[in-house]
Order: structure tokens, then sequence, then C-alpha cells
């Protein structure tokens, strides 16, 4: 069975900080792993995904996250934050049920970012 | 690529009144497609996911049916909506490879009063 954990509901930073939004999974198989960003009464949006090649996956808007087997992590990353990077962030990890793709999503984490 | 499509974008419904909510896909064939609710504070909740026409598989027991008539559109419906039925309801739509990405439509708003 899949499941996914990420660690704080909220996370505040300032304009050019540093954005870290981290994310565990559990996998009983080699685990796809996806971000998605979701901006207020919008759909989801997938960022970046990660498929077993290589282990740091660049996405869009300049965020990016790395595969850490040993850790089971799939933590989010990006150098500077900008406003419009302020919305809800969902870690997933995928895994074939039944013959389809199942999504297990986390719970997920809303940025906030200040000037 | 993908293009999910649902409608209505907001919708507000008293207590014990039917619901359908459609969703139709452009750029692919035969996808898998997925329900799924977001309630106020909540994360994902899958409810209900397809692999093909007339195939629908329930997640969670609830007041809620999905059939899916064509191989890209895909509907929700209730017979009589309760107030636990309010949320945000997404539609996804992925590719029949293995774990491909799943592609989201832009939601509809349910507010059940």
């Amino acid at each position: 069975a899949q499941s996914v954990t990420q660690l704080g509901s909220h996370v505040s930073v300032s304009e050019g900080a540093l954005v870290l939004l981290r994310c565990n999974y559990s996998s009983s198989v080699p685990p796809y792993l996806f971000w998605y960003v979701q901006y207020p009464n919008q759909g989801l949006q997938l960022l970046l995904k990660y498929t077993s090649a290589a282990t740091l996956v660049k996405g869009i808007n300049g965020f990016e996250a790395e595969f850490k087997k040993s850790e089971t992590s799939f933590h989010l990353t990006k150098p500077s934050a900008h406003m419009s990077d302020a919305a809800e962030y969902f870690c997933a990890v995928s895994g074939l049920s039944g013959g389809y793709n199942k999504l297990i999503f986390g719970a997920g984490t809303r940025l906030a970012v200040h000037p | 690529s993908q293009t999910i499509h649902q409608w209505p974008a907001t919708l507000v419904q008293p207590v014990g009144s039917p619901l359908s909510l459609e969703c139709t896909v452009e750029g692919t064939s035969n996808p898998n497609l997925y329900w799924y609710r977001q309630a106020a504070g909540r994360g994902l909740q899958l409810l209900f996911y397809s692999v093909g026409i007339g195939q629908i598989s329930s997640e969670v027991p609830q007041n809620l049916s999905a059939s899916r008539p064509q191989d890209r559109q895909f509907i929700l419906s209730s017979k009589k909506l309760l107030l636990s039925d309010s949320g945000f309801y997404l539609c996804a739509s992925q590719t029949t490879t293995g774990r491909d990405t799943q592609y989201f439509g832009p939601g509809t708003r349910l507010t059940v009063l």
C-alpha cells in the first residue's frame, strides 16, 4: 500500500527566500511521485514528477524536487520565492492497483509568501 | 496534451435536490477517468474511477453515483443532496499507460444549503 505525509499544513516565507515543502512517502513498489499546485478555486496543475529516472527532477516555475530512497522523501524546493507562488501544494504517490493508476495524495501544504 | 472541461463551475443547490456534474476530455482516447472531492480544510478524496465506458468503481460508499456514457464523458450524480456533499469536485484524466500523470479539470464548487 502507498501513503504520503506532508509535514506542515502551512508554510510561510518571505519573498526571495528559499521554499522547502516536505513530503515523505511509503510504497511497496518503486514509486512514481508527483507534486501538484492548486491556486484558489482552480484545479490541480502538475509541477513535476519522478518516474525512476534522474533523482533530481526539475519542474515548472523554477521548482525542483529530489527523490531520496534512503529517506523515503521527495521534498519540493525553490531557491527564491515569488509572491505568485502562494498556493496549496500536494504531493502524491502512484501505484498500480487492480490494473489502474491510483494516486494517493498528501493532505496538502498551503504556502504563503509575504513581502 | 489533454484538456479537461467541467461544468458548471459553481453550483448552489438545496438539500434534497438532484445533482449532475459533467466532465469531458479532449486530446486523448480511452482515458482512465476519476472524480475527486475536496472538502473545506481537507485533502483530495477519490470518489470514483472508470477504465472504460460503463465501467465504474466506487472508492467510498456515499450519496453519489457516477456514470460514463461515452468514452470521454464522465458524470457525477446524486438523487438527493446532503449538506455534507458540499465541496470542490475535480475530474481527472489519465492516458491508459501504466502510472502516467493524471491531469485535472478546473473543478466545480458545490454548495448545498
